[in-house]
């Protein structure tokens, strides 16, 4: 089945305590992003990824780091989470196909940092 | 930066009654434009895309628009169900990849049987 998985899928911490949020998908997408949802903000992009090895930043990149050593995996890392990290993340994959760029989200990962 | 304006931020219609929301994008270099459609708890779905050479498309109940010269596109449903009762969000693409996606604020739609 094609999908995106997202580890964990809820997830309490305090700040400063290093964590990783691992996404992977099966799909063999090119693109691949973050992004974090909060109420009235809709969706803001955190990083995005074009290719193995290629990242740029989003919006809202500040506190987050990312990787993309294979193809299929692109974890977000909280070096140092703060409060203000408290939100609900979405990782979405997507690729070409007839002019479509549709995003593949997966099931989101709801953060609290205390 | 880049950004998309997305109206009204609540929506409220009876059931078969048409709904309208309305995005507005700033990058001239914008070309590919989705909807997406999320229920409570539930991840963004694609329910219907353009892309910047096309003025209109439809599917079934779900029409989008596109006015490049205005640079404002809107999401248009017919027959209004219930379970059309979700947040919409519009997005453009940026940077000059159809890969990269600028999402709008949202829409709540409720739908009143």
């Amino acid at each position: 089945e094609a999908q995106v998985t997202q580890n964990p899928r809820y997830l309490i911490t305090v700040t400063g305590k290093k964590l990783t949020v691992t996404c992977s998908q099966n799909m063999n997408h090119e693109y691949m992003s973050w992004y974090r949802q909060d109420p009235g903000l809709g969706l803001r992009q955190i990083y995005y990824s074009m290719n193995v090895e290629v990242t740029d930043k989003g919006d809202v990149p500040e506190g987050y780091k990312v990787s993309r050593k294979e193809k299929r995996n692109f974890p977000l890392i909280l070096e140092s989470p703060s409060p203000n990290q408290t939100s609900l993340y979405f990782c979405a994959s997507s690729f070409s196909q007839g002019g479509s760029y549709e995003q593949y989200f997966g099931p989101g990962t709801r953060l609290t940092v205390t | 930066g880049e950004n998309v304006e997305q109206h009204p931020s609540t929506l409220s219609v009876q059931e078969g009654d048409s709904a309208v929301i309305k995005c507005t994008y700033s990058d001239s270099a914008s070309n590919y434009f989705p909807w997406y459609k999320q229920e409570l708890g539930k991840r963004p779905q694609l329910i219907i895309d353009i892309r910047s050479n096309v003025g209109e498309k439809k599917d079934q109940r779900i029409a989008v628009t596109l006015n490049k010269t205005a640079k404002h596109f809107s999401l248009h449903i017919t027959e209004t169900q219930p379970e059309d009762s979700a947040v919409y969000f519009c997005a453009a693409s940026y940077g000059g990849s159809q890969g990269n996606l600028i999402f709008g604020k949202g829409t709540k739609l409720s739908v009143k049987p």
